[in-house]
């Protein structure tokens, strides 16, 4: 199975700050014949189900604000949130879709600082 | 609007079974691959199951291997997971996820329905 190791645990940014979030998968996830990393982020707020904000390592959702960027490639990959709103805090996870089980990463949770 | 609506989850004993149920709608069920993930109290993300569109791929995590069993019925709209042999580590709310077939990501996901197994 690929692990997905996500850092740090928790992170407390201050309004208007960046946000770096990082994700590595035990192997790598990049289909090199389609040259895509299959690697998504998801953003989970309280008492809500995930929604991706990233796909293919660096494509943003539709309706996602651009202050949300994913990069990245192989085994190393990061979120960032280039300036942290409050409606931000949430639990983020990056998930491999490269292959079965399709593993999570533990997740970050974002707070204000 | 796309929806996924799941139902079918509740209080059950450690051995028993259950039957969980992802009702779609606002999209073409029959195009996407399902998967069934879930999120026990307070902790992470797990997958669980996955089914292509016409139910010729089925996965599962080794965790759940033997006990539980995905399907779908297109015509119905609908995403099941059958669950037997329940233990009390499958406690957790479960989600219904839509995935693009094409793609293989993960774009959209239901709700939850919660399965607390005790005794």
């Amino acid at each position: 199975d690929i692990v997905m190791t996500q850092s740090p645990d928790s992170l407390a940014v201050s309004l208007g700050e960046r946000a770096t979030i990082n994700c590595k998968s035990s192997q790598s996830v990049l289909y090199s014949s389609k040259n895509k990393n299959y690697l998504a982020w998801y953003q989970q707020k309280v008492g809500q189900p995930p929604k991706v904000l990233i796909y293919w390592a660096s494509t943003r959702e539709s309706g996602v604000p651009d202050r949300f960027s994913g990069s990245g490639s192989g085994t190393d990959f990061t979120l960032t949130i280039s300036s942290l709103q409050a409606e931000d805090v949430a639990v983020y996870y990056c998930q491999q879709y490269y292959t079965t089980p399709r593993t999570f990463g533990q997740g970050t949770k974002l707070e204000i600082k | 609007e796309v929806q996924l609506v799941e139902s079918g989850g509740g209080l059950v004993k450690p051995g028993g079974s259950l039957r969980l149920s992802c009702a779609a709608s606002g999209f073409t069920f029959s195009s996407y691959n399902m998967n069934w993930v879930r999120q026990a109290p307070g902790k992470g993300l797990e997958w669980v199951s996955y089914i292509s569109t016409s139910s010729s791929y089925i996965y599962y995590a080794d965790s759940v291997k033997g006990r539980f069993t995905i399907s779908r019925d297109n015509a119905k709209n609908s995403l099941y997971l059958q669950m037997n042999s329940l233990r009390a580590e499958d406690t957790a709310v479960y989600y219904c996820a839509r995935e693009i077939s094409s793609d293989y990501y993960i774009d959209f996901w239901g709700q939850g329905t919660p399965v607390t197994v005790s005794s």
